[in-house]
């Protein structure tokens, strides 16, 4: 089944305690992204990739990291997180760019 | 002026009539455009794509898509409360894809 996960599907943490979320896609997609969702500010794009060793900057980069070293994963890394980023995740992956495949969500709370 | 704008809502229709969802885009060049549905707590689903000025029609779902006046408009026919949702409309800047606010839609019983 093609499809994109996530892991972990919900996080609570506290702040400055370093965090990672996966996210794998089997679709063989060179584009894959990062977005959080936030009510009442809608999806806004954190980081994406256009290929392996690809990645540029969304529209709300600050605080988050990201690496592509290999075509199916995409971590998105808080090195030093902050109750700012407590957040609905999603990663998306996509063939050129156009019709985003979305992954189930990750909640954060970081406290 | 937003890249991408919705209107918030909520939008309310009676189950069984026709739902209207309008966005409005800044960037003339932009070149393919979508329709997303988002459950509460779920994540985005695509509905429709449309690329070409005009019509597409997909079971109870049309897109409509007027470069010159730079609108996209999504039709639901036969409203059902399984449609109650959020619906997203994002657009293909060429660079990224950027998303609008969404509208949410409450079908009436």
């Amino acid at each position: 089944e093609a499809q994109v996960t996530q892991n972990p599907r919900y996080l609570i943490t506290v702040t400055g305690k370093k965090l990672t979320v996966t996210c794998s896609q089997n679709m063989n997609h060179e584009y894959m992204s990062w977005y959080r969702q936030d009510p009442g500010l809608g999806l806004r794009q954190i980081y994406y990739s256009m290929n392996v060793e690809v990645t540029d900057k969304g529209d709300v980069p600050e605080g988050y990291k990201v690496s592509r070293k290999e075509k199916r994963n995409f971590p998105l890394i808080l090195e030093s997180p902050s109750p700012n980023q407590t957040s609905l995740y999603f990663c998306a992956s996509s063939e050129g760019g156009d019709t985003q495949y979305f992954g189930p969500g990750t909640r954060l709370t970081v406290l | 002026q937003k890249e991408v704008e919705q209107n918030s809502g909520p939008l309310s229709v009676p189950e069984g009539a026709i739902a209207s969802l309008n966005c409005t885009y800044s960037d003339r060049g932009s070149q393919s455009f979508f329709w997303y549905r988002q459950y509460s707590g779920k994540s985005p689903e695509l509905i429709m794509s449309i690329y070409s000025n005009g019509d597409k029609e997909d079971g109870r779902f049309t897109a409509q898509l007027n470069k010159a006046s730079q609108y996209v408009s999504l039709l639901i026919r036969d409203s059902q409360p399984s449609d109650s949702a959020t619906y997203l409309c994002a657009v293909n800047r060429g660079d990224k894809i950027i998303f609008g606010k969404g509208t949410r839609l409450h079908i009436l019983p």
